[in-house]
């Protein structure tokens, strides 16, 4: 079975602009979380989605939002990007109910310049 | 104080000598936990998850979790060097599957 698959691998974008990241999750997962990894940190939670829905907001600005479609893949997109929001972008899927066990795809690292 | 501590390293073993890394939380009601192995450039990979009071082994690996102290440890056995890498303590914080992760220690095995 396919893992979580993460597009694009890299990104190179410039202040100012807005990117779309793109997530589908392990088949039978019904929910996509969001975390973004800073270079020498550990991961944080910006998001999670459960059948389209938004379960949980970490602390970030307006300017991250996502959504997720019913085939349970999901987006993030990320407007008036700023210098300090280069990192890897991380999506994990899960199965609500079950023991709360999260499996990472692979990331886009997204780099602003 | 941060939700979740580590030491960041890194920590230096030999080749098949325990390993033993440590974390603490200071959310009193998270039930879940987890360890994250993640190499360099890569994505994390779950390794170990520990719900309740105790060890749980699996393979060379030895989570345990002490509910009391706020403390989880995760022992690596015989370690290798391709055991070289970051390893992350994770907490179940509150909303359903949101984890709250530490900065990470990173491993060195030396052969």
């Amino acid at each position: 079975d396919a893992g979580v698959t993460q597009s694009p691998t890299h990104l190179i974008k410039t202040r100012g602009q807005q990117v779309t990241l793109r997530c589908s999750p392990i088949s039978g997962h019904k929910s996509v979380s969001w975390y973004q990894q800073v270079l020498g940190q550990g991961p944080q939670f910006i998001f999670q989605y459960y059948e389209k829905e938004e379960r949980g907001r970490g602390n970030f600005p307006d300017r991250f939002s996502a959504r997720q479609f019913p085939n349970y893949s999901s987006e993030l997109n990320v407007n008036a990007l700023l210098l300090g929001d280069s990192a890897l972008y991380l999506c994990a899927s899960s199965i609500i109910g079950g023991d709360e066990k999260l499996f990472f795809g692979s990331g886009t690292q997204l780099s602003v310049l | 104080q941060k939700e979740v501590e580590q030491n960041s390293g890194p920590l230096s073993v030999p080749e098949g000598a325990i390993a033993s890394l440590n974390c603490t939380y200071s959310d009193r009601v998270s039930q879940s936990f987890f360890w994250y192995r993640q190499y360099s450039g890569k994505s994390p990979e779950l390794i170990m998850s520990i719900y309740s009071n105790g060890d749980k082994e699996d393979g060379r690996f030895t989570a345990q979790l002490n509910k009391a102290s706020q403390y989880v440890s995760l022992l690596i056995r015989d370690s290798q060097p391709s055991d070289s890498a970051t390893y992350l303590c994770a907490v179940e914080g509150g909303a359903t599957n949101k984890l709250i992760f530490g900065t990470g220690t990173l491993l060195a095995v030396q052969p």
